[in-house]
């Protein structure tokens, strides 16, 4: 089941802030958030397992609610090289190797 | 270099064709993968393997096939192409704890 990814698309000025959400109509064991730029491959950000843990590094954080299987990723003070496509890839008990992609959410970061 | 090469990078053909999309990684991986990607639609798994010995359908695999070579190279087999496989093709790699994915830099394959 692929998870659901809101909003679709967003637009900042530089040094606003966002949130990307990400639910699961299923139990989760991790939660993967990606980047990808215009005609760039994906790029791996981080990694939230059962647990319900918090991680950031840099001014980009996330969190994980693994009773309401939901993700959060935090774009604070946002920049212009924050601009791309955001993805969610869950993984379930049977692996979190395995991972099913949210469809994107579209951020863009104007001056 | 890239630590995970596709080949080719695109890639024009007809319908009914037969394309084969290869990759190879040097990251000492075991474990690969190859999504497709359509616009708002994600990524989806095609197939992934966790070595050599042992590959398994993704979520979209009627219409493709794939061989695992070596612990580096995963190719990936249209036996006979459509339209509708007309998408950018990505490979991925991880390590056994599968704490992240590393993608290669895609293929876009059109087919006519």
């Amino acid at each position: 089941q692929q998870p659901v990814q809101s909003p679709q698309a967003v637009i900042l000025r530089e040094g606003e802030d966002a949130v990307i959400n990400c639910s699961s109509s299923k139990a989760l064991y991790s939660v993967h958030w990606y980047r990808q730029k215009h005609g760039e491959a994906p790029v791996f950000l981080m990694i939230l397992l059962k647990g319900g843990e918090q991680k950031g590094h840099d001014k980009i954080s996330a969190s994980f609610n693994e009773k309401k299987q939901q993700s959060s990723l935090y774009l604070t003070a946002s920049q212009l090289s924050y601009s791309g496509t955001y993805f969610c890839g869950t993984g379930d008990q049977g692996g979190s190797e395995k991972l099913v992609f949210g469809k994107g959410t579209k951020l863009t970061v104007n001056p | 270099d890239a630590d995970v090469t596709q080949t080719p990078r695109n890639r024009i053909t007809k319908t009914g064709k037969r394309i084969m999309l290869e990759c190879s990684q040097t990251k000492g991986h075991d474990r690969m993968y190859w999504y497709r990607q359509d616009p708002g639609l994600g990524l989806r798994l095609i197939y992934y393997s966790f070595d050599v010995k042992d590959i398994n359908k993704g979520e979209i695999s009627d219409g493709y096939s794939v061989s695992r070579q070596a612990q580096a190279k995963f190719s990936l087999s249209l036996e006979s192409a459509i339209p509708n496989q007309t998408a950018l093709y990505f490979c991925a790699t991880s390590d056994v704890q599968g704490m992240s994915q590393h993608f290669g830099d895609g293929t876009r394959l059109s087919i006519l």
